[in-house]
């Protein structure tokens, strides 16, 4: 069996300060990873991913995270957040061995930006 | 970009009732689409995948009488809340995949919010 984990529900961050948001999974196969945000009455959008290569994986928005095998984490960083980084961000992982790559999603962590 | 739609965005239905919601992708054909449920304050919950044209597959504890899907079509997928019951108010999502590797982005719509009265 597979589990995602993300360690914080909610965390607060000023304008311009950098976030780090945890995520830890087990899996007993090799897994992809991913990390979505969710914005207000938005659909999921896709933050980044990483399958495999470079342990230090960049995506949209400034953001990036870094794939740790040893310590089975994922955790994502932004070094300078904006208001509009106000939302909810979710880890997922997917086993690589799954031909449909059906996401398994940690319960979330609201970010909450404030001036 | 890939674009996902639902509709409809919001629902409200009395107990003993089926509604249908539909989930399209707008500019690109679906090899996969996905359903989830996503409780508040929660994480989204896989319910069910679907590929055109053939049967959907299930999560486990998700009854497939309940919640019926088909996918008629690379770009279309509806999914059926049959008998519909007050513990069935929650927000579906689904999403839909391109391409054949299991790797490939799922993208989301903006999700459906039902409520059972």
């Amino acid at each position: 069996a597979q589990s995602v984990t993300q360690l914080d529900s909610q965390v607060p961050v000023f304008e311009e300060a950098p976030v780090e948001l945890r995520c830890n999974y087990s899996s007993s196969v090799s897994v992809y990873l991913f990390w979505y945000v969710q914005y207000p009455n938005q659909g999921l959008q896709l933050l980044l991913k990483y399958l495999s290569g470079s342990t230090l994986v960049k995506g949209i928005n400034g953001f990036e995270a870094e794939f740790n095998k040893s310590q089975t984490s994922f955790h994502l960083r932004k070094p300078s957040v904006h208001i509009s980084d106000t939302a909810e961000y979710f880890c997922a992982v997917s086993k690589a061995t799954d031909s449909w790559g059906k996401l398994q999603f940690g319960a979330g962590t609201q970010v909450v930006v404030t001036p | 970009g890939a674009v996902v739609s639902q509709h409809p965005s919001w629902v409200i239905c009395k107990s003993g009732t089926s509604v249908k919601i539909e989930c399209r992708s707008l500019d690109f054909q679906a090899t996969t689409m996905f359903w989830y449920r996503q409780f508040p304050k929660q994480s989204l919950m896989l319910m069910a995948t679907s590929n055109e044209g053939s049967k959907a597959t299930y999560e486990q504890g998700v009854e497939k009488d309940k919640f019926l899907i088909n996918h008629a079509s690379l770009t279309l997928s509806t999914l059926t809340v049959t008998s519909a019951h007050p513990e069935d108010s929650s927000f579906y999502i689904c999403s839909a995949k391109r391409g054949r590797a299991s790797y490939n982005e799922q993208f989301f719509g903006p999700g459906t919010r039902l409520t059972v009265l």
